[in-house]
């Protein structure tokens, strides 16, 4: 168990709807990141968050949007959603201890878009 | 260009020998990061070794060990001893240096223990 925690596990929904996925950091990670990993591309960046504010954007759509919380947990909105937004979304966090920064993934949330 | 490069989509190791996957990783960053990762089929992403750019000698975490050769940009993932529970994805990810820590990932390597 990494100590990060994804919900929901598995998420069923219908094109051009909106979702929120959610993910709470270890104890004491500042950093948040979220990763999509799909078939087709592969595990990719989508963005980074650090102590509330956004420090690094990576492949995101712009139907996407995340945002941190004063209490450092993390929502992933992804809307007007289509058939390849389907994918496993991981939330990450991580510390930084000496010159090692180390990502810890949750379990990840399945989104499947009918 | 790939950053990332793990040619062996798959691979086969007996039960209890020793098995390499190989990473390639491009980079003109003299600080880098280089990661492994283990991904069964549950599907979690399991951190497993860390190498940094300056690290003097190889990391090695139990029966993980990665062999760094700097000049190859080479980061291959040594199992010693594997078990049945070693059969999953791997992927070898790479963090560049500067304030963003994003990883980034290769294709992955299925590795499938025989018993």
């Amino acid at each position: 168990d990494s100590g990060v925690t994804q919900t929901p596990k598995h998420l069923i929904t219908a094109t051009g709807q909106r979702v929120t996925l959610r993910c709470s950091p270890r104890s004491g990670d500042l950093s948040v990141y979220w990763y999509q990993q799909s078939l087709d591309q592969g595990l990719q960046f989508l963005i980074q968050y650090y102590n509330g504010e956004e420090r690094a954007k990576g492949n995101i759509l712009e139907r996407f949007s995340a945002q941190q919380f004063p209490d450092l947990h993390s929502e992933l909105n992804l809307s007007s959603l289509e058939l390849g937004d389907s994918a496993l979304y991981f939330c990450a966090s991580s510390v930084e201890r000496g010159h090692v920064e180390t990502q810890y993934f949750g379990p990840g949330t399945r989104l499947l878009v009918l | 260009a790939q950053k990332i490069t793990q040619t062996q989509p798959g691979m086969f190791v007996q039960e209890k020998e020793a098995v390499t996957l190989d990473c390639t990783y491009d980079t003109s960053d003299p600080s880098y990061g280089l990661f492994w990762y283990k991904q069964p089929s549950s599907g979690e992403m399991i951190f497993l070794i860390y190498q940094g750019s300056y690290d003097q000698q190889n990391a090695t975490e139990g029966r993980y060990s990665l062999n760094f050769q700097k000049a190859r940009k080479s980061a291959n993932l040594v199992i010693s001893a594997s078990q049945l529970g070693d059969s999953a994805m791997y992927f070898c990810a790479m963090r560049e240096g500067g304030s963003n820590y994003k990883l980034t990932f290769g294709k992955g390597t299925l590795l499938t223990v025989n018993p």
